[in-house]
């Protein structure tokens, strides 16, 4: 059904909790990616997973670590939540080769009190 | 690295006139470019890709334009409706990258009936 989903899609958390953010991708996809979204500064790269257990740092990975298990599973993790981490998180996946696009998810709104 | 300046932030256009947005990269070795439109509370969905060559791609009412000598990627919007507004992003590739996309900031695309 070429689909990338996320769980949850809204969230709030206090400061100093734990986070999980949760991505699914049905279309078999080796490269997976986390990105976060705030007003005014796009798309900003945190974490890129090449394969299971084959994980890199994006641009702003400070504050989050990533998980990927299974190829079809690519979890984030925020360990002990900050409120500068509130905003809209979004997975991707990819296919191999230079043209192949990333298809996104719908988006997790992460709000931390 | 590479840097996409994305311009304008913010367009307003009516019913029926065109919309153009512009987005000028740094790396010559960029190679794959992408377009992006995402409507309030959804993810990015893939508009159109183009080479790295002079190319015009043609879609349902929009033209990418392709200038790798200027480096400069442009979509324009012919005869704009309001189901075309939302936020736009222009992203690019390396040749040699594994899987990475450089995003601009998006324009944010207003449609007046």
């Amino acid at each position: 059904d070429m689909k990338v989903t996320q769980m949850p899609r809204y969230l709030i958390k206090r400061m100093g909790e734990n986070v999980l953010l949760e991505c699914g991708q049905d279309m078999s996809h080796e490269t997976m990616y986390w990105y976060r979204q705030d007003p005014g500064l796009g798309l900003q790269l945190i974490y890129i997973s090449y394969d299971v257990d084959s994980n890199s740092e994006g641009d702003i990975p400070k504050g989050y670590r990533v998980s990927r298990k299974k190829r079809e599973h690519f979890s984030l993790i925020l360990d002990s939540a900050k409120t500068n981490q509130t905003s809209v998180y979004f997975c991707a996946s990819s296919g191999q080769g230079g043209y192949a696009e990333q298809f996104f998810g719908p988006g997790t709104r992460l709000t931390v009190l | 690295g590479e840097q996409v300046e994305q311009r304008p932030p913010h367009l307003s256009v009516r019913e029926g006139d065109s919309a153009v947005i512009i987005c000028t990269y740094t790396d010559p070795n960029s190679y794959y470019f992408f377009w992006y439109k995402q409507e309030p509370g959804a993810g990015l969905q893939l508009l159109m890709k183009v080479f790295s060559s002079t190319e015009i791609n043609e879609g349902q009412g929009f033209t990418v334009l392709l200038n790798k000598k200027d480096k400069q990627l442009s979509l324009n919007l012919t005869a704009a409706h309001p189901g075309d507004s939302a936020v736009y992003f222009c992203a690019v590739r390396r040749g040699s990258a594994l899987g990475r996309l450089h995003f601009g900031a998006g324009t944010q695309l207003i449609v007046i009936p």
